[in-house]
């Protein structure tokens, strides 16, 4: 089946640093990749739709100058969370859409911001 | 818009009883549903979905779910659970937005399988 993995699997930074969560898809081709949040016992909260090649689409409430996302390969997404506060401090999702439109998910990336 | 309400935050239940987890769908359009587990600290696996035909989908592990057009459910039910049941089960509705499909969460239902 599809694979898609995610690093760092933990990270913990200090509070003002930049961090890069790397997303990608290991057997298949994703034009389409998603970036979700999700805080502790709450749902996902999809941040931001990322397309290769071109922009990403951030949702309403979601700091695109916080939140930078490249989607530079077909098989490559990255999230960087800049100047990182204690508020940023979440489980960051990712998920990349294959040709027939499915989401598979990577495993999750815990960012702690001290 | 679509919206995805799991009316159980919590569900507990004792091992090898049958379990539904209820899930309700607001849209004004044709949708696609989906119910997906999430274990401790991991990203999501599919359990099952509907897209088209029989309303009755089987999925992983020993689950199904029923899909109720009139009244916009979408129930995941297992007739005997299992310790290693125990997890965090969110639904799901995609829409189509900008040539993809985005997915609408719930809020989860935390299903606890005790011994």
């Amino acid at each position: 089946g599809a694979v898609v993995s995610q690093h760092p699997s933990r990270v913990i930074c200090k509070s003002g640093t930049s961090v890069k969560i790397e997303c990608r898809s290991l057997d298949f081709q994703a034009t389409t990749m998603f970036w979700y949040r999700q805080f502790p016992k709450k749902s996902l909260m999809l941040m931001a739709t990322s397309n290769e090649g071109s922009k990403a689409t951030y949702e309403q409430g979601v700091e695109k100058d916080k939140f930078l996302i490249n989607h530079a390969s077909l098989t490559l997404s990255t999230l960087t969370v800049t100047s990182a506060h204690p508020e940023d401090s979440s489980f960051y999702i990712c998920s990349a859409e294959d040709r027939g439109y499915e989401q598979y998910f990577g495993p999750g990336t815990r960012l702690t911001v001290t | 818009a679509q919206s995805v309400t799991q009316l159980d935050s919590q569900v507990p239940v004792f091992e090898e009883a049958p379990v539904e987890l209820r899930c309700n769908y607001s849209s004004s359009v044709s949708v696609y549903l989906f119910w997906y587990v999430q274990y401790p600290n991991q990203g999501l696996q599919l359990l099952l979905k509907y897209l088209s035909g029989s309303t009755l989908v089987k999925g992983i592990n020993g689950f199904e779910a029923e899909f109720n057009k009139s009244q916009t459910s979408f129930h995941l039910r297992k007739p005997s659970v299992h310790i290693s049941d125990t997890a965090e089960y969110f639904c799901a509705v995609s829409f189509s937005q900008g040539g993809s499909e985005k997915l609408v969460f719930g809020k989860g239902t935390k299903l606890t399988v005790n011994p």
